[in-house]
């Protein structure tokens, strides 16, 4: 099946621990994100790669550090963690960038969320 | 910079009934206009889309919206609601160009009522 994946659904950690989040796409999507969801349905952007080169860095804790291997991969390692983490993150992708994609560059497709709760 | 309002976080409707979820944009240029649709414990998927043409888009389980400039909205309507609708549902925008974000609304959570 075509979609983007993530890794692990569900992760349960104490304060201070160091976790990573994995995410992979296999649409030949050139662009891929990190998106974080608090508990009231908010969506923000924290990271934005396009073929592997790191392209929106919003205000996040330098705690955060994305990294992408290649253009199919986009994984997010958080250090250090905190109650304030606690959230479910969605890695998603899309075609590109660039006029002739109509739009179509900024549609994104969804992973299914990796839910972290730090106790 | 580029904004979304979504009015109403919780809107109930019967089984059957108009559904009707506000959205109101702000940007300096433009603007690219979707909404999305997050059921429980899922990732959002994209219901429709407006770039540009046709003010009125249409997009998947019956949903359309209407894009009007003046009135800076893109609200989403589907004539008749079932009970599979019920979810969360986003309005985003962004802007054609280099490399524009996806600003989100807050959500509205839509309540089918048999």
């Amino acid at each position: 099946d075509t979609a983007v994946s993530q890794t692990p659904k569900y992760l349960v950690t104490q304060m201070g621990n160091d976790k990573s989040i994995k995410c992979e796409q296999n649409l030949g999507h050139d662009t891929m994100y990190w998106y974080k969801q608090d508990s009231k349905k908010f969506l923000k952007i924290m990271f934005s790669y396009n073929n592997k080169e790191l392209i929106i860095n919003e205000t996040v804790p330098n705690r955060f550090s994305p990294k992408s291997p290649d253009k199919a991969h986009l994984n997010l390692h958080i250090n250090s963690l905190e109650l304030g983490d606690s959230a479910v993150y969605f890695c998603a992708s899309s075609q590109g960038w660039g006029e002739d994609f109509r739009g179509w560059a900024n549609v994104l497709t969804f992973g299914a969320g990796s839910r972290l709760t730090v106790l | 910079a580029q904004s979304v309002t979504q009015l109403g976080s919780h809107v109930s409707v019967s089984e059957g009934a108009l559904v009707l979820l506000r959205c109101n944009y702000s940007s300096s240029v433009p603007p690219y206009l979707f909404w999305y649709v997050q059921y429980p414990n899922q990732g959002l998927q994209l219901l429709l889309k407006y770039t540009t043409g046709a003010t009125l888009v249409k997009g998947i389980n019956g949903f359309e919206a209407e894009f009007k400039k003046s009135e800076t909205s893109f609200h989403l309507t589907k004539p008749s609601a079932h009970m599979s609708d019920a979810a969360e549902y986003f309005c985003a925008v962004s802007t054609f160009g280099g490399y524009q974000k996806v600003t989100f609304g807050i959500g509205t959570k839509l309540q089918v009522i048999p």
